[in-house]
């Protein structure tokens, strides 16, 4: 079964360090997100990304976060000036209309 | 303002004691309402998305029915390999493609 596959499964930054969480989405979907989880929170929207540009952002997504589709598979989130804050589970997900979206295992972003 | 709220937060079960977890909604206007499972340092799996009230889908002890105001995840008889956080989320009308509001889940133990 496809999946989504995401690197690393683990980073530990210190604060105020730049980080890229990658993303390799299924190979025919064309909607990507990206997801984080707090510890013991919600899973909180992040952004969606079609047609090599940005469709929406929540209010977390301010001009600290980034993201790229640098090669026609990889889809990348950037963290500009990492904060404790953000230490969360960062999750990826494709679809290829709406519904039915596939996320991958996340990355569990540690901010020391 | 878009809400999803899941009840219980917790719940243990005896193997083969079925059940049910709630989840309200209030959006603004619903364009699908979507159950995952998540297990622990895991990303959300798909289990079911449902578009219109009076709609149900089944999967193996998995029932999930929608009405206007809330969705019921029925669990037959369950096993302790069903065992997991069950996210209830919501994608609203109007939307671009995208943003999926998720309740908090409801933590659920199966006992053989």
């Amino acid at each position: 079964e496809p999946e989504v596959t995401q690197t690393p499964s683990h980073q530990v930054t210190q604060m105020g360090q730049e980080v890229i969480l990658r993303c390799v989405p299924i190979s025919n979907h064309l909607y990507f997100y990206w997801y984080r989880q707090i510890l013991g929170q919600k899973v909180e929207f992040l952004v969606s990304f079609y047609n090599n540009e940005i469709s929406e952002k929540s209010e977390i997504f301010d001009d600290q976060f980034s993201v790229e589709r640098p090669d026609g598979s990889n889809f990348t989130l950037k963290i500009r000036s990492t904060k404790l804050e953000d230490s969360a589970m960062y999750f990826c997900a494709s679809s290829e209309r709406s519904g039915g979206y596939t996320f991958g295992s996340g990355t569990r972003l540690t901010v020391v | 303002e878009d809400q999803v709220t899941q009840s219980p937060e917790a719940l243990r079960l005896q193997e083969g004691e079925s059940s049910s977890l709630n989840c309200s909604y209030t959006v603004s206007g619903l364009r699908g309402l979507f159950w995952y499972r998540q297990d622990p340092g895991k990303g959300p799996e798909f289990l079911f998305t449902l578009y219109s009230a009076g709609e149900e889908k089944e999967k193996e002890r998995l029932k999930a029915t929608l009405t206007k105001k809330e969705s019921f995840l029925h669990i037959t008889a369950p096993k302790p390999e069903d065992s997991a956080t069950y996210l209830c989320a919501v994608q609203a009308r109007g939307g671009s493609q995208g943003n999926l509001i998720f309740g908090k889940g409801t933590k659920l133990s199966v006992k053989p």
